[in-house]
C-alpha cells in the first residue's frame, strides 16, 4: 500500500529557531505539493512541484520559507527563522497530472513555534 | 482564480440518518470537483471526483455528488450515515487544463450521534 510519508509527525520548536519537514512522495509521482492547515485558513497551497522543478511558490512567505526537493524521493520545506504564527499543520501530497488526478496527502507534520 | 464556499462549517445527524453537505464553487473556467475526507489526526482522502460525464458521481464509503453547473454547485449525500463517518469534509476545485492547484473550501465538520 503505497503512502506518502512525512518527518517529523510532531515538532515544538522556539521562535527564531530553524524546521525542517521531509516528504516522501509516492515512488513514481512526479508531483508534489506542500499545503498548511490552521483553523483560521483552512488548507492553503504553499508550493508545488513537477519533476522536481517549482511550479509555483506564490503561497510561501518568501522571506522564511523554502521548498526544494534534492531528488525525487525527497522533498523538503524550511522556515528560518520560525515564527508563533507558523504554527499549523503542513501536508504534502503527491499526483500524476494525468489519469486520474488525485492527490495523495501525508499524515501531516503538526508544528507548534513558542 | 477560483473559489469554494461550503455553506456549512457543522453538521451534527443521527445515525442511520441522511446527509448532505454542501458546496458551492465560483470559477471563470471549467473545473474538476473533488471531496476529501479528513480523518482526526490524519492526512486528506479523496471521496470522489468530477471531471467529466455523468454529473452524479459515486465514491468510496458509500458517498456520492451531483455537479450542478447552473447552480455551480457540489453537494455530497450519503443516505444513511454511520459513526465511522464523524470527520471532516472538504470540497475542493480545480482548473480543468493547465493548472494542478486545487483550492480548498474551509470544511464541514460531520458529528453522527448515536
Amino acid at each position: 500500500d503505497a503512502r506518502v510519508t512525512q518527518t517529523p509527525r510532531h515538532k515544538v520548536t522556539e521562535m527564531g529557531q530553524e524546521v525542517t519537514m521531509r516528504c516522501q512522495p509516492i515512488l513514481g509521482h512526479n508531483t508534489v505539493f506542500w499545503y498548511r492547515q490552521t483553523m483560521m485558513q483552512g488548507l492553503e497551497l504553499l508550493a508545488y512541484f513537477r519533476n522536481r522543478a517549482p511550479l509555483d511558490d506564490s503561497g510561501m512567505p518568501k522571506d522564511r520559507f523554502s521548498a526544494e526537493m534534492p531528488d525525487a524521493t525527497l522533498a523538503t520545506l524550511k522556515i528560518q527563522p520560525s515564527e508563533p504564527r507558523d504554527s499549523a499543520v503542513y501536508f504534502c501530497a503527491s499526483g500524476l497530472p494525468t489519469g486520474t488526478d488525485t492527490q495523495y496527502f501525508g499524515p501531516g507534520t503538526r508544528l507548534t513555534v513558542l | 482564480a477560483q473559489s469554494v464556499t461550503q455553506l456549512d462549517s457543522q453538521v451534527p445527524v443521527f445515525e442511520e440518518a441522511p446527509v448532505e453537505l454542501r458546496c458551492n464553487y465560483s470559477s471563470s473556467v471549467s473545473v474538476y470537483l473533488f471531496w476529501y475526507v479528513q480523518y482526526p489526526n490524519q492526512g486528506l482522502q479523496l471521496l470522489l471526483k468530477y471531471l467529466s460525464g455523468s454529473t452524479l458521481v459515486k465514491g468510496i464509503n458509500g458517498f456520492e455528488a451531483e455537479f450542478n453547473k447552473s447552480q455551480t454547485s457540489f453537494h455530497l449525500r450519503k443516505p444513511s450515515v454511520h459513526i465511522s463517518d464523524t470527520a471532516e469534509y472538504f470540497c475542493a476545485v480545480r482548473p480543468g487544463a493547465g493548472s494542478y492547484q486545487l483550492t480548498f473550501g474551509k470544511g464541514t465538520k460531520l458529528s453522527v450521534i448515536p
